[in-house]
């Protein structure tokens, strides 16, 4: 079964002070890495898709990493308007696409 | 292009009652599925559903159902509703399925159970 493990639970940052989160995940053989966003109340909203180790995808502060066994979002130079629930997901051959998700990073950037 | 919307948004319920819940995809996307988010257990994969067949089913009891339409919504439906059952419970869309494609979620619907 799939497995998904995000650190750490919470961060707290000052506005410009860079971090990442980190991804670690045990999958039967990758089909997909997800990045999303989530503010209180609402739906995740899409960030990224990693498909293979070694890539990278980067939108804006935020860039992400995957390697076989992490993945990591790089957030470069925060304001309080990145604050959120950054949640990751993995999909399988073996889940039937099914998305796996870690219980997610809450982020607060203070200004 | 709107995205997916879930009805109703908020849904309160007494114990033993069962709940029917929305959720219209994005147009033109076939697949949909559903999950359910609570604090302790965070996001959970109850179903998805492409060409109004059930794909693929997760570790719910068979309380959880649901179904799709020819033009692609989709409910689900709870019934004998337990305190447990309080959460969000958030649909999502994809253009297909059987191959690698992102997932487009909703809003939502905030489901309490009492």
């Amino acid at each position: 079964e799939d497995q998904v493990t995000q650190s750490p639970e919470a961060l707290r940052l000052q506005e410009g002070e860079s971090s990442s989160l980190n991804c670690s995940y045990t999958v039967s053989g990758l089909r997909g890495l997800f990045w999303y966003r989530q503010d209180p109340g609402k739906g995740p909203e899409f960030l990224f898709t990693l498909y293979s180790a070694g890539e990278e995808k980067e939108k804006e502060r935020l860039k992400a990493t995957l390697t076989k066994k992490e993945s990591f979002l790089h957030i470069t130079a925060p304001k309080p308007e990145d604050s959120a629930t950054y949640l990751c997901a993995v999909t399988s051959g073996g889940s039937n696409y099914k998305l796996t998700f870690g219980k997610g990073t809450l982020l607060t950037v203070n200004p | 292009k709107a995205g997916v919307t879930q009805t109703p948004r908020y849904l309160i319920k007494t114990r033993g009652q069962q709940v029917t819940l929305s959720c219209s995809p994005i147009s033109g996307h076939r697949s949909v599925s559903w999950y359910q988010q609570t604090p302790g257990q965070g996001l959970q994969f109850l179903f998805e559903y492409f060409s109004e067949t059930q794909r693929n089913k997760g570790n719910f009891p068979g309380r959880f159902s649901g179904r799709q339409f020819s033009n692609s919504r989709s409910e689900m439906n709870v019934s004998t509703l337990e305190l447990g059952d309080s959460a969000l419970y958030l649909c999502a869309s994809s253009p297909k399925t059987g191959a690698i494609s992102t997932q487009y979620f909703g809003p939502g619907t905030r489901l309490t159970v009492l």
